[in-house]
């Protein structure tokens, strides 16, 4: 098992919501990224930092915004929630360096109503 | 443009059988390719990598092969099992890494 953690797993809110997801990691990477899966669908990749203080949009533009302010910490937050967000959110993390693998945490699950 | 995709979305194998599921990619200048395995619920979780400087490697029941010449990525399971049952992804890697669309395999008993 990888040491990678997302709260919370499953989150159902209301339009127009401020949300933030989180992600942590203790394995000390530093890199880290934002995923956006439909069930069974490929990664669309969203947001990426390569280490502290360091943030890049990805290939699917999201209205949907990042921090990294510690090595461990990659949080996402969505300013106004819509039912197009409602997806999966899964956030990774690998050595520096590389190309190495990416380790994924569980995966949040949003519903926006 | 450049892309990562797999031949089939879906595979039903016996339990026993071996299986493969194939990938596709573009990108010559890819270096590096990894399978995940996603079951229903979690994240992606790593199977097996292979660089470009090879065409062929094996983990437990798991075999990676690398054809460049044609830009194809398989993942061969060897008696395949209940337990394998799940999406897999292909995923290429030159600056960024690029994950391919899933095949969803599933195990008969």
């Amino acid at each position: 098992e990888a040491d990678i953690y997302q709260t919370p797993r499953y989150l159902v809110i209301g339009t127009g919501k401020k949300i933030t997801l989180e992600c942590s990691q203790t394995m000390g990477h530093d890199k880290m990224y934002w995923y956006q899966q439909d069930p069974g669908m490929e990664l669309h990749l969203i947001h990426y930092s390569y280490g502290v203080n360091s943030t890049e949009k990805g290939d699917l533009s999201s209205e949907s915004t990042v921090s990294r302010i510690r090595t461990e910490h990659f949080p996402l937050t969505l300013e106004s929630a819509r039912p197009s967000h409602t997806s999966q959110y899964l956030c990774a993390s690998s050595v520096g360096g590389g190309p190495y693998e990416q380790f994924f945490g569980p995966g949040t699950r949003l519903t926006v109503l | 443009g450049e892309s990562v995709g797999l031949h089939l979305p879906t595979l039903s194998v016996q339990e026993g059988d071996n299986s493969i599921i194939n990938c596709a990619y573009s990108n010559s200048a890819s270096d590096y390719f990894i399978w995940y395995k996603q079951e229903s619920g979690k994240g992606p979780q790593f199977i097996i990598d292979i660089r470009s400087n090879m065409d062929k490697r094996q983990g437990q029941r798991v075999t990676v092969l690398l054809n460049k010449t044609v830009k194809h990525l398989s993942l061969q399971i060897a008696a395949t099992q209940p337990g394998d049952s799940a999406v897999y992804f292909c995923a290429e890697n030159k600056n960024d890494m690029r994950f391919g669309a899933g095949t969803r395999l599933t195990v008969k008993p």
